[in-house]
């Protein structure tokens, strides 16, 4: 089965930037979806097909995947940022619908 | 505005089955597929199967089948899903999510609210 794998944690400080990791085995070759999840909440759809945002999102977050790592970018941070991040593709076999392990993004 | 609207929290004991309901709202519910997911306490995220509302058609993740079963009512809009054989390890947060219009590449862009399933005797 095709595997994501995130860092489990981010620390950044307000104002800052955090970049937030999704390595997979040439990844770059997929289209990767990225989702905030607030503790209690449903996840949000930030990104999706690796840089587009959806209505709603601020510019704030940008996605970029090349070779074996996608990566979300959340520029000047706020406190309001602080949640889950998951990363996800669509793998076409199998289990069709995969997730990153998650990465927890606390602001300073 | 687009919402799904799940059904309420759940205990069941082992071997028990639960069925959870996603009411969609806001769109037309044969226009795309829906999906089930879960996500266990502390963990991430798991996709289990998608339902096209248009002709009943489905499709289970590996871990699942044999023991999932989705269903949908299109005089209300709302899809179902059955989960057999419940273990303590069925124990999540299970959430419907719409299989986005804006790309052809497997994105939810919307999320029901989520349904606690404890499985506990």
């Amino acid at each position: 089965s095709y595997v994501l794998t995130q860092p489990p944690s981010v620390s950044v400080a307000p104002g800052q930037t955090a970049r937030i990791t999704c390595g997979g085995d040439n990844i770059g070759s997929k289209t990767v979806h990225w989702y905030q999840q607030k503790p209690g909440q449903a996840p949000v759809l930030v990104v999706y097909d690796d840089s587009d945002r959806p209505s709603g999102i601020p510019e704030r977050f940008s996605g970029f995947n090349s070779g074996n790592t996608a990566t979300l970018t959340i520029s000047r941070v706020e406190a309001g940022d602080e949640a889950d991040y998951h990363c996800q593709v669509w793998h076409g076999s199998g289990d069709h619908y995969v997730f990153g392990t998650g990465t927890k993004v606390t602001v300073l | 505005q687009v919402q799904l609207v799940q059904s309420g929290a759940e205990v069941k004991k082992p071997g028990a089955s639960v069925k959870v309901s996603c009411k969609a709202s806001g769109y037309t519910f044969t226009d795309d597929y829906l999906h089930w997911l879960r996500q266990a306490p502390g963990q991430g995220l798991e996709w289990m199967g998608w339902i096209n509302p248009n002709a009943g058609g489905t499709e289970y993740g590996q871990t699942f089948q044999g023991r999932v079963t989705m269903t949908r009512d299109t005089s209300t809009s709302t899809v179902y899903m059955e989960l057999s054989s419940l273990r303590s390890d069925d124990t999540a947060v299970y959430y419907c999510a719409r299989d986005s219009p804006l790309s052809t590449n497997g994105v939810f862009d919307y999320w029901g609210q989520g349904t606690l399933v404890t499985v506990s005797s």
